[in-house]
């Protein structure tokens, strides 16, 4: 079936640094990912959608300065979260829709945590 | 925006019991429905999904109903075992294939 990674799985690092997170397809392309935030004991709530090529489109209240997200390939997306602070620290997830299926995919989150 | 309605937020049931768990949406252009099934630190799980020209669909214990003039999809669960135990999520697709997430429920499966 089809596999959606993300590195790292965990990271921590020390606050006003930057983090990048990256998902990939791993048997499909995926001209559209998406990046979610999960915090503890609640739902996943989508920051913005990746477009390869182009520009992602970035969910109300989501700092698109902050949450940098590039997608410069049918099989990446990176999502670098810059001067990363203790409120940042979260359960990051994205899932790669399938160009030719249609169907989504998630890949295994990345838990973020700093300091 | 979509706007999706979870309930409830928790629910425990009786070994071998049924478990339902209900969604309600705003938007009614949205046409497909898939529920989520989350342990602990792991991704979601795709259990079941339901595209708007059906209104059941059933795979060995767990079934998903969709009324679309009300708006509303629910999950259900037969003969519920403790490996069911997990948060259940619910999701709507709305434009440009976008998931907007229900709130959660927590199903604890008594032995």
């Amino acid at each position: 079936g089809a596999v959606v990674s993300q590195h790292p799985s965990w990271v921590i690092c020390k606050s006003g640094t930057s983090v990048k997170i990256e998902c990939r397809s791993l048997d499909f392309q995926a001209t559209t990912m998406f990046w979610y935030r999960q915090f503890p004991k609640q739902s996943l709530m989508l920051m913005a959608t990746s477009n390869e090529g182009s520009k992602a489109t970035y969910e109300q209240g989501v700092e698109k300065d902050k949450f940098l997200i590039n997608h410069a390939s049918l099989t990446l997306s990176t999502l670098t979260v810059t001067s990363a602070h203790p409120e940042d620290s979260s359960f990051y997830i994205c899932s790669a829709r399938d160009r030719l299926a249609g169907d989504q995919f998630f890949g295994p989150g990345t838990r973020l945590t700093v300091l | 925006g979509e706007n999706v309605e979870q309930h409830p937020s928790t629910l425990s049931v009786q070994e071998g019991d049924s478990a339902v768990i209900k969604c309600t949406y705003s938007d009614s252009a949205s046409n497909y429905f898939p529920w989520y099934k989350q342990e602990l630190g792991k991704r979601p799980q795709l259990i079941i999904d339901i595209r708007s020209n059906v209104g059941e669909k059933k795979d060995q214990r767990i079934a998903v109903t969709l009324n679309k003039t009300a708006k509303h999809f629910s999950l259900h669960i037969t003969e519920t075992q403790p490996e069911d135990s997990a948060v259940y999520f619910c999701a709507v697709e709305g434009g440009t294939y976008k998931y907007i997430f229900g709130t959660g429920t927590r199903l604890k499966v008594l032995a």
